[in-house]
């Protein structure tokens, strides 16, 4: 079993460019997570979609980010314009749907916007 | 709404002490619990879960008891070694669907020999 997979796993950009992060998660699982980690804010869950549907986007910081999911074993979340508040660590995480299904993260990316 | 409460850390130790992270949970209806582990420059991983009132769960030496009546769901371990130096997480997953967790703020552990 792969995991879940993130690329890149690092990111350096300049404010104002476009950012584009991607996932594949564990296959069969019908749930996936993109959350972000800061030392500020801890972990704070963006959106998430369910059977390639997102379900909630409220976590969403502003109407710079963007969640697509196309198919079952790719997603992405694109930031443009990015900014340097943006610089977090960015998580993606699957599931089976079940209440009691644990979480399976990916490494994670690390952007830093400049 | 659901949420999570852990204690606040960071939290140091010696190697071979007793570990406890205090974590209170607020739900409606039955949640599962969870205990996730991050290691530096890593995802977060299931540490160990309970589903139901009065469930132990167990990983590592580590261990958790589902308390209804007190809502808690702490994490112990008799003697932590250097190896257990990460940020540990209590979660819930309450009656909505969709696998979606709910985290406390997480509690930085570290073990010194």
């Amino acid at each position: 079993d792969a995991g879940v997979i993130q690329s890149p796993r690092h990111e350096v950009t300049e404010m104002g460019q476009e950012v584009t992060l991607r996932c594949k998660p564990i296959s069969g699982h019908n749930s996936l997570f993109w959350y972000r980690q800061t030392m500020m804010r801890g972990l704070e869950l963006l959106i998430y979609f369910n059977n390639n549907v997102p379900i909630d986007d409220s976590g969403m910081p502003e109407d710079r980010f963007s969640a697509k999911m196309p198919n079952a074993s790719f997603s992405t979340l694109k930031i443009q314009p990015s900014e340097p508040r943006d610089s977090a660590v960015y998580f993606c995480a699957s599931s089976f749907s079940e209440g009691n299904s644990p979480l399976h993260f990916g490494n994670g990316t690390r952007l830093t916007v400049t | 709404g659901d949420s999570v409460t852990q204690m606040e850390g960071p939290v140091t130790l010696s190697e071979e002490a007793f570990l406890t992270i205090n974590c209170t949970y607020t739900a409606t209806g039955y949640p599962s619990l969870f205990w996730y582990v991050q290691y530096p420059g890593e995802g977060l991983q299931l540490l160990l879960k309970a589903t139901k009132a009065d469930d132990k769960g167990s990983n590592k030496g580590f261990e958790a008891t589902y308390r209804k009546e007190t809502t808690s769901f702490h994490l112990e371990k008799g003697s932590v070694q250097v190896s257990d130096s990460a940020v540990y997480f209590c979660a819930l997953s309450g009656g909505t669907s969709y696998g979606k967790l709910t985290f406390g703020q997480g509690t930085i552990l570290t073990v010194h020999p």
